[in-house]
């Protein structure tokens, strides 16, 4: 069984550009979660996106954004890029949605900031 | 105030021997969610054990435990018989239910090195 996939694995932009990630879940699972995981600060959540719609969003400016696909895959977009926008970018699915579910993550996308 | 807090920023071991990982949480929802994840240095977190606030007893995984201490609110990580593959960070994670809509939250991590 394939495990959740993220691309790209690194993506080098700068200052005011754009960056788009991907992350395919693994098959079944209908939710995905989208952190942030800058230098020595831990994981920071992002968005929650299940059945196709967005359940929750982090502390994060509206420049960080994305969507769901009906095949539930995921792309999360950060618009007007920043310096501090560097950082490893972790998508994670989940089946359940309670308390018990742990989150299965991909590798990674690690954003540089120019 | 942080919901998990992981006071070791690093932790060193000899191979072989027994180490733990501090966590402490804080919520106020009766019914929670405890995780420990592992992330090595290719960046993966994998998932390696699980504690529900109505568990009785302490949850186990080969070489893993949790002591989970609910009055104190803490959720200490046990890795029997280190082994140097066990070199990564290590992160505690929770997940609340009414209050915390469910989204896991995650300390700012452990890292651990198992010296030979």
């Amino acid at each position: 069984e394939a495990g959740v996939t993220q691309s790209p694995t690194h993506l080098i932009k700068t200052r005011g550009q754009q960056a788009t990630l991907r992350c395919s879940p693994i098959s079944g699972h209908t939710s995905v979660y989208w952190y942030q995981q800058a230098l020595g600060l831990g994981l920071q959540f992002l968005l929650w996106y299940d059945e196709g719609e967005e359940r929750n969003r982090g502390n994060f400016p509206p420049r960080f954004s994305g969507r769901q696909f009906p095949n539930y895959s995921s792309e999360l977009n950060v618009n007007a890029l920043e310096l501090e926008d560097s950082a490893l970018y972790l998508c994670a699915s989940s089946v359940v949605r309670g308390i018990t579910g742990e989150l299965f993550f991909g590798e990674g996308s690690r954003l540089t900031v120019l | 105030a942080q919901k998990i807090t992981q006071t070791q920023p690093g932790m060193f071991v000899q191979e072989k021997e027994a180490v733990t990982l501090d966590c402490t949480y804080d919520t106020s929802d009766p019914s929670y969610g405890l995780f420990w994840y592992k992330q090595p240095s290719s960046g993966e977190m994998i998932f390696l054990i699980y504690q529900g606030s109505y568990d009785q007893q302490n949850a186990t995984e080969g070489r893993y435990s949790l002591n989970f201490q609910k009055a104190r609110k803490s959720a200490n990580l046990v890795i029997s018989a280190s082994q140097l593959g066990d070199s990564a960070m290590y992160f505690c994670a929770m997940r609340e239910g009414t209050g915390g809509s469910y989204i896991p939250t995650f300390g700012r991590g452990t890292s651990l090195i198992v010296h030979p």
